[in-house]
């Protein structure tokens, strides 16, 4: 199957700093990326639609402002999260689909943010 | 009601036993339908694609039931590293640019 990447996997930060992570599909073009949470012994919950060259559409309850996403080539997503607080610990996962048939996606290995 | 429901289980089953999961979906207009895999701490991993027509790839048999809107999946002679949580998984859209839409999970212990 189709390979996607995030970085960093684990990431430790304080209160109040900003967190960047990437997420690269490695061995296919993603027009569009999809960035999900989840909590501990929760779903996943999608957070936003990262699309290529546009803005990324948030999910409701979802804020735009403290959850930045770029998507600036067909390979690579951010997600920053901004003035981190220990209630956005969680672990963050995103996915790009490949274009099979079914529009399987592929998810990258996830990174596990811990606000202290 | 949620949009994909699935029984938490856990099931626990002793090896080379055989296991059915069940998933309901409220949509009628979803599309595509999918079983993911999860181990603890772990990203969801594509188990199988769910086609209308029922699926099987080795141990696993996947089916869909439009009418119903109903999706199993069969395991036959379980391992113990088929334990792991079973994500239901669907997909609204009939275009990429729509994500998935998760179950809660059901999760599957295998004993020796």
């Amino acid at each position: 199957g189709a390979v996607v990447s995030q970085h960093p996997s684990r990431v430790i930060c304080k209160s109040g700093t900003s967190v960047k992570i990437e997420c690269r599909s490695l061995d296919f073009q993603a027009t569009t990326m999809f960035w999900y949470r989840q909590f501990p012994k929760q779903s996943l919950m999608l957070m936003a639609t990262s699309n290529e060259g546009s803005k990324a559409t948030y999910e409701q309850g979802v804020e735009k402002d403290k959850f930045l996403i770029n998507h600036a080539s067909l390979t690579l997503s951010t997600l920053t999260v901004t003035s981190a607080h220990p209630e956005d610990s969680s672990f963050y996962i995103c996915s790009a689909r490949d274009q099979g048939q079914h529009y399987e996606q592929y998810f990258g290995p996830g990174t596990r943010l811990t606000v202290t | 009601r949620k949009e994909v429901e699935q029984d938490p289980g856990p099931f626990n089953v002793p090896e080379g036993a055989t296991v059915a999961f069940n998933c309901t979906y409220s949509n009628s207009a979803s599309q595509s339908f999918f079983w993911y895999r999860q181990d603890c701490r772990k990203e969801p991993k594509l188990l199988m694609s769910v086609y209308s027509s029922g699926n099987e790839d080795g141990r696993f048999t996947a089916q869909l039931n439009r009418a119903s809107q109903y999706i199993s999946l069969l395991i036959r002679d379980s391992k113990l590293s088929d334990s792991a949580t079973y994500l239901c998984v669907v997909n609204l859209g009939s275009t990429g640019r729509r994500a998935l839409t998760f179950g809660s999970g059901t999760r599957l212990q295998v004993q020796p």
